[in-house]
């Protein structure tokens, strides 16, 4: 069975620093890939997804996302956060044609001044 | 494109009632998917529709829950005589399927407290 593994459920970085949120997966096959960010009270919002091809994929708000197959991950990176990036970010892995995401337990993101 | 629109966004019920929640997809996606979300926890696959025929039920879905989406439009979830464990975040997704691989957009959520 699809698996989805954050190992850091808070992280606190401050505004304008880097931020990379980890994610490591397990699929019989070739993933379909996502993150998505939710803030309090909300739904999910898709920042990126990687179905096929370039493993350096961009999404929203300057976030952006590498697929490694060796080590089964795809992290997410920032260069720079805003304080308005503070929310929990899930990464989910989708069953071959999309039919159910799996998602992992999340990362809280917290920025400090 | 109006997004997902969940209903109600909040819903308060004693232990023992029976509730319902709509959602209504994106309107030319074809297919449906509900989750649950448990505080502190990543959402959790329930069941999904292409069109009007439910495809898959998770184990999770016991014989208090039932989906409909009888026009392949809006669903509906339905969930008999409540209990605390049934106190969550039910999230609503749609997406197009059969041009090409389309990702799952998400409504707000129904928030259910069991009292």
């Amino acid at each position: 069975a699809q698996s989805v593994t954050q190992p850091d459920i808070h992280i606190t970085v401050s505004e304008g620093a880097s931020l990379e949120l980890r994610c490591n997966y397990s699929y019989g096959a070739t993933p379909y890939l996502f993150w998505y960010v939710q803030s309090p009270g909300q739904g999910l919002q898709l920042l990126l997804k990687y179905f096929s091809g370039d493993t350096l994929v961009q999404g929203i708000k300057g976030f952006e996302a590498e697929f490694k197959r060796s080590q089964s991950s795809f992290n997410l990176r920032k260069p720079s956060v805003h304080w308005s990036d503070a929310a929990e970010y899930f990464c989910a892995v989708g069953d071959f044609g999309n039919e159910k995401l799996t998602f992992g337990t999340g990362t809280r993101l917290t920025i400090i001044p | 494109d109006t997004g997902v629109s969940q209903n109600p966004r909040h819903k308060i019920t004693k232990r023992g009632q029976n509730v319902t929640f709509r959602c209504d997809p994106i309107s030319e996606h074809n297919r449906l998917y509900w989750y649950r979300q448990t505080l502190g926890q990543g959402p959790e696959f329930l069941t999904y529709f292409q069109n009007e025929a439910q495809l898959e039920k998770s184990r999770l879905l016991s014989d208090r829950f039932s989906a409909e989406r009888p026009k392949g439009s809006f669903s509906t979830l339905e969930i008999q005589r409540t209990e605390q464990g049934d106190s969550a975040m039910y999230l609503c997704a749609s997406s197009q399927v059969g041009t090409g691989n389309q990702p799952q957009h998400f409504g707000d959520g129904t928030r259910l407290s069991i009292l």
